[in-house]
């Protein structure tokens, strides 16, 4: 079965510390990856994806996420965290066949501590 | 350029009425999205379509939701007789075309429907 899966419900971090949120997924094509940020009571914000070449992908404010075809995973990571990134944070799959149908994570809310 | 715009924001219905949710995709994008966010869930995909078609209902509840997206005016999510369970953000998304530049979809802010 196709399914995405984000084990941490919840991290809290302290401002300035490195941030890894984790990211597996399962599923049957070459799979195209994203990573969106939702605040609350708004939409979701694309941070970056992957769909070939390098595995290390570059997204906007200074995240980075790896892709790890062996481990089916695709982490998000920022070296310093700043307290405007507590958010919710959503991993996605999807294929180049099915279009914008994405197979989307449960979340991981961010809290960070001043 | 605009982006993603949906409407209305917020929306309380008593059960049993009917809930009617637009979306103008971003300008230049031919293919919209709907997908559901229940309570303390991710989000969900109920339907995709493009102008006059529906592509793909293969998320959409069998009962009581349509989606149109007409050759003009915004694309409509309709659910009738809303029950308590309907509550939820409703999310529209779109994107230019297929191909790599057709995975990437973009956002609106959301429609938050609240059944009482």
């Amino acid at each position: 079965a196709q399914s995405v899966t984000q084990p941490d419900i919840h991290i809290t971090v302290s401002e300035g510390a490195s941030l890894e949120l984790r990211c597996n997924y399962s599923y049957g094509a070459t799979p195209y990856l994203f990573w969106y940020v939702q605040s609350p009571g708004q939409g979701l914000q694309l941070l970056l994806k992957y769909f070939s070449g390098d595995t290390l992908v570059q997204g906007i404010k200074g995240f980075e996420a790896e892709f790890k075809r062996s481990q089916s995973s695709f982490n998000l990571r920022k070296p310093s965290v700043h307290w405007s990134d507590a958010a919710e944070y959503f991993c996605a799959v999807g294929a180049l066949n099915q279009g914008g149908k994405l197979i989307f994570g449960q979340g991981t809310e961010l809290s960070v501590k001043p | 350029n605009a982006g993603v715009m949906q409407n209305p924001r917020h929306l309380v219905r008593r059960r049993g009425q009917e809930a009617r949710l637009r979306c103008s995709p971003m300008k230049g994008h031919s293919h919209v999205y709907w997908y559901r966010q229940l309570p303390e869930e991710g989000l969900k995909f109920m339907v995709y379509l493009q102008k006059e078609n529906i592509i793909d209902e293969s998320g959409m509840p069998k009962e009581r939701f349509s989606a149109e997206f007409p050759k003009e005016g915004p694309s409509i999510l309709r659910i009738q007789q809303v029950v308590r369970g309907d509550s939820a953000a409703y999310f529209c998304a779109s994107s230019p075309n297929r191909g790599h530049s057709g995975n990437t979809i973009y956002f609106g802010e959301g429609s938050w429907l609240t059944v009482v």
